[in-house]
């Protein structure tokens, strides 16, 4: 199976700061990557998929990039709206594993 | 309205059964891989099990396989978990979740609500 590694798993920044957080597969998965985003309380929402591809209706401060084995989602200017935990997903191969999420928390 | 509603959860003894279902509207379901998700209270996301359009192909994360069941009735836009043999770790809330396009295997672009599952004596 493919591991996905998420750093860091915590991440605490300011308003308008540029956030990234990096996803990182044990195998090559081309672009077959998806980010979501999680709320508290709340159903899973997918921001990205195939790696840079921003899903409808997404703002576009979320964007994303890579290929192959290692991932990178940015939030250029955090808002407040974006505390949230945030997980990659590899859709290259069955399994389809999740990353171990990442929270980002407003300062 | 495009939207998944889940049901079925409940608490449940080890070593009961349990059957999930979850009904699909506002998009052609028959054209759509359906899977199924869960979470732990306080956990992250683990995908559990895949089914295709058509129903000829069936895949199961390892912690579930041999115990759960995955199906789907594309005449009444309906998806199914069979879950038997239960344990303290299925307690989560499961999802379904509709695949982003007519692949097998592809982000998943629509989430149900959720249903709570919880597996104690």
């Amino acid at each position: 199976d493919i591991r996905m590694t998420q750093s860091p798993s915590s991440v605490s920044a300011s308003v308008g700061d540029r956030v990234t957080i990096t996803c990182r597969a044990s195998q090559g998965i081309a672009s077959w990557l998806a980010w979501y985003q999680q709320k508290p309380g709340k159903v899973p929402y997918l921001l990205i998929h195939a790696a840079s591809s921003l899903q409808s209706g997404v703002p576009s401060r979320f964007s994303g990039s890579g290929s192959g084995t290692d991932f990178t989602l940015t939030i250029s200017s955090l808002q407040p709206e974006d505390s949230a935990t945030y997980y990659c997903q590899q859709v290259n191969s069955f399994p389809p594993i999740f990353g171990g999420g990442t929270k980002v928390e407003i300062k | 309205e495009v939207q998944l509603v889940e049901s079925g959860g409940g608490l449940v003894k080890p070593g009961g059964s349990l059957r999930l279902s979850c009904a699909a509207s506002g998009f052609t379901f028959s054209s759509y891989s359906m899977n199924w998700v869960r979470q732990a209270p306080g956990k992250g996301l683990e995908w559990v099990s895949s089914i295709s359009s058509s129903s000829s192909y069936m895949y199961y994360a390892d912690s579930v396989k041999g115990r759960f069941t995955i199906s789907r009735d594309n005449a009444k836009n309906s998806l199914y978990l069979q879950m038997n043999s239960l344990r303290a770790d299925d307690t989560a809330v499961y999802y379904c979740a509709k695949t982003v396009g007519p692949q097998l295997i592809d982000a998943f672009d629509l989430w149900g609500q959720g249903t709570m599952v919880t597996v104690s004596s």
